[in-house]
């Protein structure tokens, strides 16, 4: 059974701080890995997805890495702001169209 | 691209009632998902159907159960509700896994 930790559960940083984002899997055996933020209330919203074949992603001040003989993703944040604050999830996604298991989340706070 | 899109945004049962949440799947998007989110937890896999068939089920009872149909919509029911089902109740669609997972805003559902 895939179990996702994120750590850490909630982190409050000053705007400007580049920040690292954790999320960790049982399972080795991952097609992709994919990265939602959410606001409070809402939906998610992809930010990144690493498919398998690749190592990281990078989509503006965003860099996602994927480690997966160590079982580790890390989402890096640059130069924080105040939007940036919401709860961050990480999803692993195997093949096969089977479950996709979600991390409990970090909730970042970006203080101005 | 018209995204996913969930109705109703919110909804108040009572204990006992039955309750039918509607999605609209990204055109072209062959696979849907639905995941049940309590308040600070990650999204909890309910199930997921594959051009119109069930082809994954999470810990869920039989009294929540879905539909997809031929248009890329989906329905979920859920039977008997019960206090601890109140939640947000998240959709998802995909082309394919390798592509990620596109959510839809949610629905709030309140069983009182």
């Amino acid at each position: 059974k895939q179990e996702v930790t994120q750590i850490p559960a909630a982190l409050s940083v000053p705007e400007g701080e580049n920040l690292v984002l954790n999320c960790s899997f049982t399972d080795s055996a991952i097609y992709n890995l994919q990265w939602f933020r959410q606001d409070p209330g809402k939906g998610l919203t992809s930010l990144l997805l690493i498919q398998s074949s690749q190592r990281e992603q990078t989509s503006g001040r965003l860099n996602a890495s994927l480690d997966k003989s160590s079982g580790r993703s890390t989402l890096y944040i640059a130069a924080s702001q105040p939007g940036d604050s919401a709860t961050y999830l990480c999803a692993v996604i195997p093949g096969g169209y089977q479950k996709v298991t979600f991390g409990t989340g970090t909730k970042l706070q970006v203080i101005p | 691209e018209t995204g996913v899109t969930q109705s109703p945004t919110h909804l108040i049962k009572t204990r006992g009632q039955q309750v039918t949440l509607r999605c609209s799947s990204q055109s072209g998007h062959n696979t849907v998902s639905w995941y049940q989110q309590a308040l600070g937890q990650g999204p909890q896999f309910i199930f997921q159907y594959y051009r119109e068939e069930e082809n994954g089920r999470g810990n869920f009872p039989p009294r929540f159960s879905g539909l997809q149909f031929p248009n890329y919509s989906s329905e979920l029911n859920v039977n008997a509700l019960e206090l601890d089902d109140s939640a947000l109740y998240l959709c998802a669609s995909s082309l394919d896994s390798s592509y990620g997972y596109t959510f839809g805003s949610g629905t709030r559902l309140t069983v009182v």
